[in-house]
Order: C-alpha cells, then structure tokens, then sequence
C-alpha cells in the first residue's frame, strides 16, 4: 500500500510561473520530509527538506509547506526556469526507513 | 562531492542466472540502501544496511540478498533472476551526522529475458 502518493503525474508550467507539485501520505509517524529531483538517466539527487514540527522551509526559490493535519505536502517553484524541467520524488521518513512516492514530471515550458 | 557509482549502467541477463549489483561510495557513509524504480510504483525500498555486515529487509526484499563486507560497498544480489525483476536499480547512501538526506548513484537498468 502507498503510504506516500503524488497523485499528478505531470505538470507543465510557463517559465517565470509558479509550480506547485503536492504530496499526500497516511502514516502519522513520517517525522521528516524530503523532495528529490530527477533527471533522466541520473540519480534522484536531493533538493529540499523539512522537520515535522515546522510548517514551512524555503531555500532560493523553492518553499516546502507542510501540512500535518491533512498529512499534505507541498513543493513550490517561484519563478519556475526550463532547467527545473524534471522528476520530482517527495519522500518521507520513519525511523531508518524512507518512503517514495511515485513522481511528477515536470516541464516548464519557455 | 559526495560520489556514489554503480558497477554497470546496463545490464541484460536470463532468466534464472545470479546477478550481482555493485555499489561503491566514497564519503565513508555508515548507511547504505538499495531501491527499484518501477513506473507508477516509485521507488520501492529492497534493503538498507546500517553499517558494515549490518542489514535489514526493507518492503520488498524477496528474490534479493545483501552483502556489506566493506563500509564503502554494498552489493545486491539476485539468486535467481526473473523477469519481473527487470527494473531500474538505485543505489543511495546517507551520512548519519549530517541529516536524512540521501545521495543516490546514477542507477542500473536491469533486463531480465
């Protein structure tokens, strides 16, 4: 069973424009979140994370929001640039096990 | 830079052969794990071990073993190959001091015919 689901396969984005990838998960126990960014034929390589007792963490142009009530998560992209042009993994933890989801390709259009 | 690589990029084996699936890292990283990404599944946890000769099953450990005899090497192993094992393999390390983060290699794509 799924525990961590990105339920939007893909998304396309104008450049310059907001991107908003979103990921729900069912486990209370997941105490950390992480978002990984793939591009084909590399390793997901780790973009950005946050602690479940925070709500928000933003680094550059990405922002990390975390809802616990809704067990949501949400990465946003402002402005989006064709180099963010990838797959997009949220992953979440408890104890030393970590749960992927399944991924969002994202295309940000010129 | 932390550097994790994989003994092959590709790999095409028959059904029924073993296989072995190398990873080396070089930033002296205590965890080490082992993944398939299969399409609309994501990445799914094989093993992880926690240091040298340490490991624990993750969710989909049947057909798979583990050998961690060095810190920087961990190998996956399939006893048998069968055709629903024809995956993508990753490779991932984590450093415990430094966060939950994990460093992935390039991976290995497994066919199995």
């Amino acid at each position: 069973d799924q525990q961590v689901k990105q339920n939007s396969p893909s998304l396309s984005v104008q450049e310059g424009r907001i991107s908003i990838l979103n990921c729900d998960y069912t486990n209370s126990m997941f105490d950390y979140f992480l978002w990984y960014k793939k591009y084909p034929a590399e390793g997901p390589t780790f973009l950005i994370s946050i602690s479940s007792i925070k709500d928000k963490n933003e680094d550059g142009r990405f922002t990390v929001f975390l809802n616990k009530s809704a067990k949501h998560l949400s990465l946003h992209i402002v402005p989006s640039q064709p180099g963010d042009s990838a797959v997009y993994f949220c992953a979440a933890r408890t104890g030393n096990q970590f749960y992927f989801g399944t991924g969002t390709s994202l295309t940000v259009i010129p | 830079d932390v550097k994790v690589t994989q003994s092959s990029r590709y790999l095409v084996k028959r059904t029924g052969e073993k296989v072995f699936l190398e990873c080396v890292q070089d930033m002296d990283h205590e965890n080490m794990f082992w993944y398939r990404q299969d399409p609309g599944l994501g990445l799914r946890l094989i093993y992880f071990s926690y240091d040298v000769k340490m490991k624990e099953k993750g969710d989909i450990p049947e057909g798979y073993s583990v050998s961690r005899e060095k810190k920087e090497r961990f190998s996956l192993i399939l006893e048998s190959a069968s055709t629903n094992q024809t995956s993508m393999y990753l490779c991932a390390t984590r450093y415990l001091i430094s966060g939950y983060e994990q460093f992935f290699g390039p991976g290995t794509r497994l066919t199995v015919l």
